[in-house]
Parts: C-alpha cells; sequence; structure tokens
C-alpha cells in the first residue's frame, strides 16, 4: 500500500523558514518523481515543486523561485522542501504527491496517483 | 503558463442525477488531463487521467471525455459520497496547472 506522510508545518514567523518532510512507503520510491502541491485554506490547489525520480533535475513555480527547495533522499525514501523567507501568503496546507508518468523509457512526467494527508504552515506574527 | 478553467463554479444535483463538469484550457493540451476529487479534510483523489482513463477502483458511474482543450467530467447517477470539489488539471506542460474547482453540492 502507498503511503505518504507529511510532516514539518507549524506556525512561522513572516521572514522564517521551514522544512517539510514526506515518509514514502509501498513503492519504489527512486522510480518516480515526486512534487509539492498545497492548498491555501478555502483555496484551490497549487503546484509547487516538482523533483525528478533521482533528484538531478527540479522545477518549482516562478512565484516561489529562490525562496522554496525541493530535494530527496532516495535511500531513505524521503522527500523536502525548504522553505527560506515565508510570507503570510504561504500560508497554506501543503502536500507531497506520487507522480504517474504517462511513461517510464523515457520518463514522462504525468498525473499524481497517491497524495499525503498533508501539513499545516502557517506563516504570522 | 497554461489556464485552466472549470465551470460552473457551484453545481447543485439531486442524488440519483447526472452531473457533467466541464474544463477548458488556454491552449492545446492534447489529453494530457486529469481531474480529482476532494472532500472537506482530505487529500485530493486521483480519479481521471489521460482525460478519459479511469483511476483503479473508480466507479464506472465517473467518466471523462474530450481533448485538446475542451474537457468533461460526467457523473452519471449521483451517490451521496460523490458531493465533493472537483478539480482538473493539465499535465502537458510546466507548470501543471490545476482549475479553480467545481464545487458539487446537494440541490
Amino acid at each position: 500500500e502507498v503511503q505518504l506522510l507529511e510532516s514539518g508545518g507549524g506556525l512561522v514567523q513572516p521572514g522564517g523558514s521551514l522544512r517539510l518532510s514526506c515518509a514514502a512507503s509501498g513503492f519504489s520510491f527512486s522510480s518516480y518523481a515526486m512534487a509539492w502541491v498545497r492548498q491555501a485554506p478555502g483555496k484551490g490547489l497549487e503546484w509547487v515543486s516538482v523533483i525528478t525520480n533521482s533528484g538531478d533535475s527540479t522545477t518549482s513555480a516562478d512565484s516561489l523561485k529562490g525562496r522554496f527547495a525541493i530535494s530527496r533522499d532516495n535511500s531513505n525514501n524521503m522527500l523536502f522542501l525548504q522553505m527560506n523567507n515565508l510570507r503570510p501568503e504561504d500560508t497554506a496546507v501543503y502536500y507531497c504527491a506520487k507522480d504517474q508518468p504517462t511513461q517510464m523509457y523515457p520518463y514522462d512526467s504525468g498525473s499524481f496517483d497517491y497524495w499525503g494527508q498533508g501539513t499545516l504552515v502557517t506563516v504570522s506574527s | 503558463e497554461i489556464v485552466m478553467t472549470q465551470s460552473p463554479a457551484t453545481l447543485s444535483v439531486s442524488s440519483g442525477e447526472r452531473a457533467t463538469l466541464s474544463c477548458r484550457a488556454s491552449q492545446s493540451v492534447s489529453s494530457k488531463l486529469a481531474w480529482y476529487q476532494q472532500k472537506p479534510g482530505h487529500p485530493p483523489r486521483l480519479l481521471i487521467y489521460g482525460a478519459s482513463t479511469r483511476a483503479t477502483g473508480l466507479p464506472a458511474r465517473f467518466s471523462g471525455s474530450g481533448s485538446g482543450t475542451e474537457f468533461t467530467l460526467t457523473i452519471s447517477s449521483l451517490q451521496s459520497e460523490d458531493f465533493a470539489v472537483y478539480y482538473c488539471q493539465q499535465y502537458s506542460d510546466w507548470p501543471k496547472t490545476f482549475g479553480q474547482g467545481t464545487k458539487v453540492e446537494i440541490k
């Protein structure tokens, strides 16, 4: 059974930093790209960042570049999101999501077939 | 960035009735379109990918259609557990943008 468990959320002051983690199990973690998606309170879904299966390439939303960094540890089946210089508008539930590629070889990223339960990040003074 | 526009914002439907949700892309995404269902306090759940392929275990009352820029999610006979918010997402290009969602509520 695929499981994704986020942690690391909480209350942080504007300008502060936070590191989110996502523990994955039940699938071959190193074979799939992984992503972070966020949802502000009462709002829709916003794609944040993605990392390739090997970790050699990342892409982030233009609005977040320079502040957020995605990374992974394939040895321990972990996904991370380092968030710096946080702003009140970053307040959201952050989900990690497993990529479902349209094809494996060569890898072509697709939809998100499994999601974690999310971790709430609140940026407020 | 590809903009995804869903309509209507809210759909009021009675149990047992048919629900039709629309999603439009600002440029062609071919068939690289997914639909998700989200209930309050829960993460999104993948329903449809490739515009029309049902995710594993999804009841047959859910169907997706369309290609290019116009897509539809149809729920043939709404059950109580189907009242939720539905999002479309394109994965043709980065960033993988979502629509703003359609809330399906009980009439």
